[in-house]
């Protein structure tokens, strides 16, 4: 079956401007959970959707926002962009349910967003 | 609290040889372990995950080895090949509620595993 499909793969923006990421999940998924790559940080979690509500949310200033749709596709928005925005976005899907075994997160290949 | 700290940054193995990086954690409400794989431009993979009532978990060549009085766990790949090379991060999973798990991951470890 498909994998987690994140677009664009890549992008450039300019500081001051505004930006939508996607991601669309594995069918059956109903978990996203987005994250924010950085050599310096490595990976930290940005929020978790599932069922269109918000789960769950990291330590991510208010400009960092998203949502899920009812067919569970996400989305990640980052307004006012700053320089340190710069970075590589993965989006994460699972099934979500609390099972007694692994929740096991599939990764997209992530968006890379340059901010100039 | 929830930090998970990962060593080496980086890691130059032989072919053939164990390839072995560590991590240690604080939080003793994590409740599972995995470890991925992120080959440049690709996300990251599940390679192999524990459980913390679990002291060793094998797949292949890659052992998990699991110390839960001492906070550590640690990635042991046998028979290194080059085609293992890339970065492996450690992850703790933690329940935040409302249904909701959440990853810490570790900084990650570069992997070159040469001819």
């Amino acid at each position: 079956k498909a994998g987690v499909t994140q677009t664009p793969r890549y992008l450039i923006k300019t500081r001051g401007q505004q930006v939508t990421l996607s991601c669309s999940p594995i069918s059956g998924h109903r978990s996203v959970s987005w994250y924010q790559q950085t050599p310096g940080q490595g990976l930290q979690f940005l929020f978790e959707y599932f069922s269109e509500t918000q789960r769950n949310k990291g330590n991510f200033p208010g400009r960092f926002s998203g949502r899920q749709f009812s067919n569970s596709r996400s989305e990640m928005n980052v307004s006012t962009l700053e320089l340190g925005d710069s970075a590589l976005y993965l989006c994460a899907s699972s099934l979500g349910a609390r099972l007694t075994g692994s929740t096991e997160a599939f990764f997209g290949q992530g968006t890379r967003l340059t901010v100039v | 609290q929830q930090q998970v700290k990962q060593s080496p940054q980086s890691l130059i193995v032989q072919k053939g040889g164990i390839s072995i990086i560590n991590c240690a954690y604080e939080n003793t409400a994590f409740d599972y372990f995995p470890w991925y794989q992120q080959f440049p431009g690709k996300g990251p993979a599940l390679l192999i995950a524990i459980r913390p009532d679990v002291s060793e978990k094998k797949e292949g060549r890659f052992t998990i080895s699991f110390n839960k009085s001492a906070k550590q766990f640690s990635l042991h790949i046998m028979d290194s090949q080059p085609g293992d090379s890339a970065t492996y991060f450690c992850a703790a999973r933690s329940y935040s509620g409302a249904g909701s798990y959440q990853l810490t991951f570790g900084k990650g470890t570069k992997l070159s595993v040469i001819p």
